[in-house]
């Protein structure tokens, strides 16, 4: 157990719909970062918030948006769904301290199915 | 640029040591992980290894580490049933992490 962790588990949406994905954080954890993990692939780095801000960001397009909150909890927003953002959706939080901070625990991640 | 590669797909027998491998190209890296995921799950840590280490022991888990042909791999002992997943190699760089595509292990009796 990590102390991550994210709702719903399993979502279906159809193409043009919005969703938001939750998470929570292990308290004290300043640092989250969610991913995209497309079947049969390693997760893919969306973006990072760090004490309520963007951290940096992969290469996703901006309909992919982000928010963190000061109790450790997270949400990722995904605008327009297309079918290819069908994926396995994870969220992985870090200490933020000088020492091991960027080693990230991951949640259980949200299952997304774009039809 | 970044990359992370990983064989596709590992078979072992119950009680045989398995051997898991991993390049990257960012040299710059400070910590290499690996991590775990089982079906239908998030990914469990399992180790990390700082880059200015050669090897980490870890109960039966052993990390090796070779900085200059940017080659890492994970060996675990006397691998049981319950060791079949697919294991990731990550690199630090940065902000992220990036994944190699993972290899599937499957123990058999």
């Amino acid at each position: 157990e990590t102390g991550v962790t994210q709702s719903p588990t399993h979502l279906i949406k159809t193409r043009g719909q919005q969703v938001t994905l939750r998470c929570s954080s292990q308290s004290g954890h300043n640092t989250v970062s969610w991913y995209q993990q497309a079947l049969g692939q390693g997760p893919q780095f969306i973006f990072q918030y760090y004490r309520e801000e963007e951290n940096g960001r992969g290469n996703f397009p901006p309909r992919f948006s982000g928010l963190q909150f000061p109790n450790y909890s997270s949400e990722l927003n995904v605008n327009a769904l297309e079918l290819d953002d069908s994926a396995l959706y994870l969220c992985a939080s870090s200490p933020g301290l000088a020492e091991h901070q960027e080693t990230q625990y991951f949640g259980p991640g949200t299952r997304l199915l774009v039809l | 640029g970044e990359d992370v590669e990983q064989s596709l797909f590992l078979s072992v027998r119950e009680g045989d040591s398995s051997v898991i491998n991993c390049t990257y190209t960012d040299s710059s890296s400070t910590y290499l992980y690996w991590y775990k995921q089982e079906p239908g799950a998030g990914l469990q840590l399992l180790t990390y290894i700082f880059s200015n280490m050669d090897m980490k022991q870890d109960q039966r888990l052993t990390v090796l580490l070779n900085k200059k042909d940017k080659h890492l791999s994970l060996r675990i002992a006397d691998t049981q049933t319950g060791d079949s997943a697919i294991y990731f190699c990550a690199e630090s760089w940065t902000d992220k992490l990036i994944f190699g595509t993972g290899t599937r292990l499957q123990v058999f009796p």
